[in-house]
């Protein structure tokens, strides 16, 4: 069962911060959260692992409830740079595999 | 930095005939990985390979698909007789570890359209 996101699409100003949320009904090993811009692959941003910890690269970062299986990524002082799609890839316990959001489509403009 | 390649970056076949699909994982990974990606939707899982074997795969890998890891560094996705809806972006990934909590590095990707 694939994790749920939101908001489906956000739109931002240039040094504006974002949420994004993603929710997982099932219990979750770790949550990894990729970026992909048009015609390209994800591309990894990073992991959050159960026990609730925060990351942070540069002005990305995330944070995951491990009691509401909810992970967000937060986008602050966003840049043009920071337009894509946000994927949450959702782990559960004892596998690999990657199981995809739909995807969350961020638009920053000047 | 190391990368995931991927070849060809795009393929077009005709409905019926079988497509191969090459990777090369980064180079201590263990753990490899076919996702793919209709146009416009999300990227889907189709199947995780260890130790020359399949560890996982998803309702989509069906009897069609297959994978190999012909030589030390090749990792390939066949499909036998492919279908006008396998028509979409697959990417390969490596990981140097097959626990959830390793990132997995996506290649770039090749197009397969099915004629």
């Amino acid at each position: 069962q694939q994790p749920v996101q939101s908001p489906q699409a956000v739109i931002l100003r240039e040094g504006e911060d974002a949420v994004i949320n993603c929710s997982s009904s099932k219990a979750l090993y770790s949550v990894h959260w990729y970026r992909q811009k048009h015609g390209e692959a994800p591309v990894f941003l990073m992991i959050l692992l159960k026990g609730g910890e925060q990351k942070g690269h540069d002005k990305i970062s995330a944070s995951f409830n491990e009691k509401k299986q909810q992970s967000s990524l937060y986008l602050t002082a966003s840049q043009l740079s920071y337009s894509g799609t946000y994927f949450c890839g959702t782990v559960k316990a004892a596998g690999n595999k990657l199981t995809f959001g739909g995807g969350t489509r961020v638009l920053v403009k000047p | 930095e190391p990368e995931v390649t991927q070849t060809p970056s795009h393929q077009v076949t005709q409905m019926g005939q079988e497509v191969i699909l090459r990777c090369v994982p980064i180079s201590n990974h263990l753990y490899f990985y076919w996702y793919r990606q209709i146009l416009g939707q999300k990227v889907e899982f189709l199947v995780s390979f260890y130790n020359n074997e399949i560890s996982e795969k998803s309702e989509i890998f069906d009897d069609q698909f297959s994978v190999e890891r012909p030589d030390g560094s090749n990792f390939t996705l066949k499909i036998r007789s492919t279908k006008l809806e396998d028509s979409a972006m697959y990417f390969c990934a490596s990981s140097d570890l097959g626990r959830g909590g390793q990132p997995q590095h996506f290649g770039d990707g090749t197009r397969l359209s099915i004629l």
